[in-house]
């Protein structure tokens, strides 16, 4: 059982498009983080969320922490090839020893 | 240079091989980790180390060990391989800063095992 679900797992879209990527747990976290991963590469960290109902921009997404502390979103605004990725997220707190689990991934490609 | 590096990139074994993976990185960091990556799975906890005298089991040990050799070194050992072992490895470490710790991940070693 994963303690991080991430939905959908596979999004293709065109260029253009809005987009929402969805990572939920039964579990509370302290701090929850987006990755993105590029083929042959590892994970780059985009955003970290700290507080319950955060929300952070970077550029054209959007990142929230859900009031619970027990979900999150990501949301990307009319989406570029560049975006292409696989997105991850990971959650730390009490339940995870304080070390980040990671979420089933989600694989997004933009078609031009 | 790269601040994380992993050798070897690639990596064909056979069952029951000992192999080693090592990563070794620039940044200063003390904390250490091994993942292991599956289609579906996302990334999985190994090992992880916060000093060169710590070192602690993640949520799939079993079938590996590790070694800090230095606070830039962090080696990955499978003792018997199997195939079931066929995964994207990577080594991270990472910073402290405050509630949100950021974590610096190497390219990975893609490893077989037949």
């Amino acid at each position: 059982t994963q303690l991080l679900e991430q939905s959908p797992q596979f999004l293709s879209i065109q260029e253009g498009e809005n987009l929402t990527v969805y990572c939920n747990s039964s579990s509370v976290f302290s701090s929850l983080q987006w990755y993105r991963q590029e083929p042959g590469e590892g994970p780059v960290l985009l955003v970290t969320v700290v507080t319950g109902g955060e929300v952070k921009k970077l550029k054209r997404l959007t990142f929230q922490f859900g009031d619970a502390r027990k979900d999150s979103s990501l949301h990307i605004t009319a989406a570029q090839p560049g975006d292409t990725g696989l997105y991850l997220c990971a959650g730390a707190g009490a339940n995870t020893g304080n070390q980040f689990y990671f979420g089933t991934g989600t694989s997004l490609t933009v078609i031009p | 240079d790269a601040d994380v590096t992993q050798t070897p990139r690639n990596r064909i074994t056979k069952t029951g091989k000992r192999i080693m993976l090592e990563c070794s990185q620039t940044k200063g960091h003390d904390r250490m980790y091994w993942y292991r990556q599956d289609p579906g799975l996302g990334l999985r906890l190994i090992y992880y180390s916060f000093d060169v005298k710590d070192i602690n089991k993640g949520e799939i040990s079993d079938g590996y060990s590790v070694s800090r050799q230095a606070q830039a070194k962090f080696s990955l050992s499978l003792e018997s391989a199997i195939p079931n072992q066929t995964a994207l490895y990577f080594c991270a470490t990472s910073d402290l800063q405050g509630a949100g710790e950021t974590q610096y991940f190497g390219p990975g070693t893609r490893l077989l095992v037949l």
